[in-house]
């Protein structure tokens, strides 16, 4: 049974540069998220993939901020410019489709630091 | 805007004894409930949830509450064990209208052997 998958578990990188994670979700579920998490926080919603289609973005989730998941699998989110703010745990989420009230299931997530 | 409130940053209890977990919520429209288990540098696990159409759901030694008058869940776990300590969140989705969860920010629960 593979939970969700996450990598990398960390990335350290220099404020400006371009950081792209990759999330690999609960096979068969067809519904994929990303949260953001920050000290003393709870998680926070970013986006959401029906398949490979992107149906909601949070107004977390600037211009800088991309996510992709090309073929309904596989998601990246990638960030641009990054800036000091931008340091926190990213965690991705799926679930199955069908019923609307369904658990999401976390994987471990990408602990991002900002230099 | 915090529409998930969980008040209490920190509880201790004694092995054996009830630890009681509170949330609270603004948004009426909110009809599902979950709470999450989370252990230092893993995800959230799922624990168990509550659709707005009942008042309880139980689970082994997990029992979730819901008052949605008070806009009030708990979460009640009996007998507490050491392997509970962990950070529990509560979460809330307003099915109709999305699919994003809105969680709280967290109590963290110690189990004193």
């Amino acid at each position: 049974d593979t939970g969700v998958s996450q990598n990398p578990r960390h990335k350290i990188t220099k404020r400006g540069q371009n950081v792209t994670f990759r999330c690999d979700p609960i096979s068969e579920h067809n519904r994929l998220y990303w949260y953001r998490q920050t000290l003393g926080q709870g998680p926070e919603f970013l986006t959401y993939f029906q398949n490979e289609a992107q149906l909601e973005k949070s107004r977390l989730l600037s211009d800088r901020f991309s996510a992709e998941r090309p073929k309904g699998s596989f998601s990246t989110l990638e960030i641009q410019r990054t800036e000091q703010g931008d340091s926190a745990m990213y965690l991705c989420a799926s679930s199955p489709g069908g019923l609307r009230n369904q658990p999401q299931h976390f994987g471990d997530g990408t602990r991002l630091s900002i230099l | 805007d915090q529409q998930v409130k969980q008040n209490s940053p920190s509880l201790s209890v004694q092995e054996g004894r009830i630890s009681i977990l509170n949330c609270d919520y603004t948004n009426s429209m909110f009809d599902y409930f979950l709470w999450y288990k989370k252990y230092p540098a893993e995800g959230p696990t799922f624990l168990i949830s509550i659709s707005s159409i009942k008042d309880k759901n139980e689970d082994g030694r997990f029992t979730v509450f819901l008052n949605k008058s008070a806009k009030h869940l708990s979460l009640h776990i009996v007998p507490s064990q050491p392997g509970d300590s962990a950070v529990y969140f509560c979460a809330a989705s307003e099915t109709n209208t999305g699919n994003q969860f809105y969680f709280g920010t967290g109590t963290s629960l110690t189990v004193i052997p």
